[in-house]
């Protein structure tokens, strides 16, 4: 079946400019996760939604930083004025249930560069 | 202390040996465990999980759990220069089991 979705693929901006990103999960998972991830580093968890609740948002770094998923699929990070350090590559995971042991799948990516 | 830590490499290895990658982790409770490898330019892609202390294999790959000493490791036996990539350890924490913390990754070099 289809994998995670991730679009754009690449996404230039200017700073202070607002970007959208989009994930498309695989069909049926109930949790999707966003990360983002700098050149030569590891992993930084940002937000994840779990079916109907609260999303997690403890790993956003800062208010310019928002994301939604609605109708517990397609989800959207949105990044508002963008900076330099916002510069990365943006992933998003999905998982097939909640509450158990968990596999994540991850997206091809959405390399942001801003200028 | 970092929740989870690995050597960030790189490890090289000559074609065809095991190739062995290690990671350790702090919390006590964790009971997820898994490894993702990562090309460069690329997403992490998940080749195993682990939940129970022990050995789990699949093809040329063995992960290992020791929870009392707190690390899991994988082994790549046989390994090829298609093997090399950077491979992230990830795990649960017992406070909130639905969220994976990933280390920084080890780099590993198989070289012919």
């Amino acid at each position: 079946g289809a994998g995670v979705s991730q679009s754009p693929s690449n996404k230039v901006t200017e700073k202070g400019k607002d970007v959208e990103l989009r994930c498309d999960p695989i069909s049926g998972h109930t949790a999707l996760y966003w990360y983002r991830q700098s050149l030569g580093q590891g992993l930084e968890f940002l937000i994840y939604f779990q079916g109907n609740s609260a999303p997690d948002k403890s790993g956003l770094p800062s208010d310019r930083f928002s994301a939604e998923r609605t109708g517990g699929s397609v989800s959207t990070l949105t990044i508002q004025r963008t900076q330099q350090e916002d510069s990365a590559v943006y992933l998003c995971a999905s998982s097939p249930r909640a509450g158990g042991p968990l596999e994540q799948y991850f997206g091809p990516g959405t390399r942001l560069t801003v200028t | 202390q970092k929740e989870v830590e690995q050597n960030s490499g790189p490890l090289s290895v000559p074609e065809g040996a095991i190739a062995s990658l290690n990671c350790t982790y702090s919390d006590r409770g964790s009971q997820s465990f898994f490894w993702y490898r990562q090309y460069s330019g690329k997403s992490p892609e998940l080749i195993m999980s682990i939940y129970s202390n022990g050995d789990k294999e699949d093809g040329r790959f063995t992960a290992q759990l020791n929870k009392a000493s707190q690390y899991v490791s994988l082994l790549i036996r046989d390994s090829q220069p298609s093997d090399s990539a950077t491979y992230l350890c990830a795990v649960t924490l017992a406070k909130n089991t639905d969220k994976l913390i990933f280390g920084t990754g080890t780099r590993l070099q198989v070289f012919p």
